[in-house]
């Protein structure tokens, strides 16, 4: 059965920065993209990119260009994201989602930013 | 971008009723090539990751009960959901993955009248 773990909750100060993690079991890691979308408090839902993991190749959403970057381990069947410069603003649930598109979820990681 | 834009933003039901969930498209859903519409509609139950219901605009996913069903074509599209069960209780969103970025709306909260 597919499944995509994510990292647990991040803590992190404004103007760090934090990686995120969603490892893919349960089909070929290689066979999908990975999409990241974040979703803030009580709010609905944004699409950030996405990375071909066989390639290696991203799209991202002009919104989150110099936000977010995406990377891939095909040897761990990990995607990653990074999001750089964090502000309040970036405070927000973020999930990776694949397989069929969006068929697939994980259970999302809480990034808090707070000094 | 294409904006997705959902009606109503919530909406109190009875067990039993039968509810709509609207959702229209900035610019037609449909493609020319195979004549298929790319929405899809998603649940978020409280705490938990948006779950997929349908795609293609009425294809339900697997697993889904058919108490929910999808239509619509073009830039207007409709979610109904017959005999509301108290496990429906949730956030609605509606999203299409025609062109890039895919774009949701801003969801439908279904509570309990």
């Amino acid at each position: 059965q597919v499944n995509l773990l994510q990292s647990r909750a991040a803590l992190v100060k404004p103007g760090a920065s934090v990686k995120l993690s969603c490892k893919a079991s349960g089909y070929t890691f290689t066979d999908y993209y990975i999409h990241w979308v974040k979703q803030s408090h009580g709010k609905s839902l944004e699409w950030i990119g996405y990375i071909n993991p066989n390639s290696g190749y991203t799209n991202y959403n002009e919104k989150f260009k110099s936000k977010a970057t995406l990377t891939v381990d095909k040897s761990t069947n990990t995607a990653y994201m990074e999001l750089s410069r964090l502000t309040s603003e970036d405070s927000a649930t973020y999930y990776c989602t694949g397989v069929r598109g969006f068929a697939y979820w994980g259970q999302g990681t809480l990034v808090t930013v707070s000094s | 971008d294409i904006v997705m834009t959902q009606s109503p933003s919530s909406l109190a039901v009875s067990a039993g009723e039968t509810v709509t969930i609207n959702c229209k498209s900035s610019q037609s859903l449909l493609s020319s090539g195979n004549q298929k519409n790319y929405l899809a509609w998603y649940q978020q139950k409280p705490g938990q990751s948006p779950k997929l219901l349908i795609y293609l605009a009425s294809t339900r996913e697997s697993g889904v009960p058919d108490r929910f069903i999808g239509s619509g074509s073009g830039t207007d599209f409709t979610l109904t959901i017959s005999s509301v069960q108290a496990e429906d209780l949730a956030d609605y969103y509606c999203q299409q993955h025609y062109s890039y970025p895919p774009t949701f709306g801003a969801g439908t909260k279904l509570e309990l009248k």
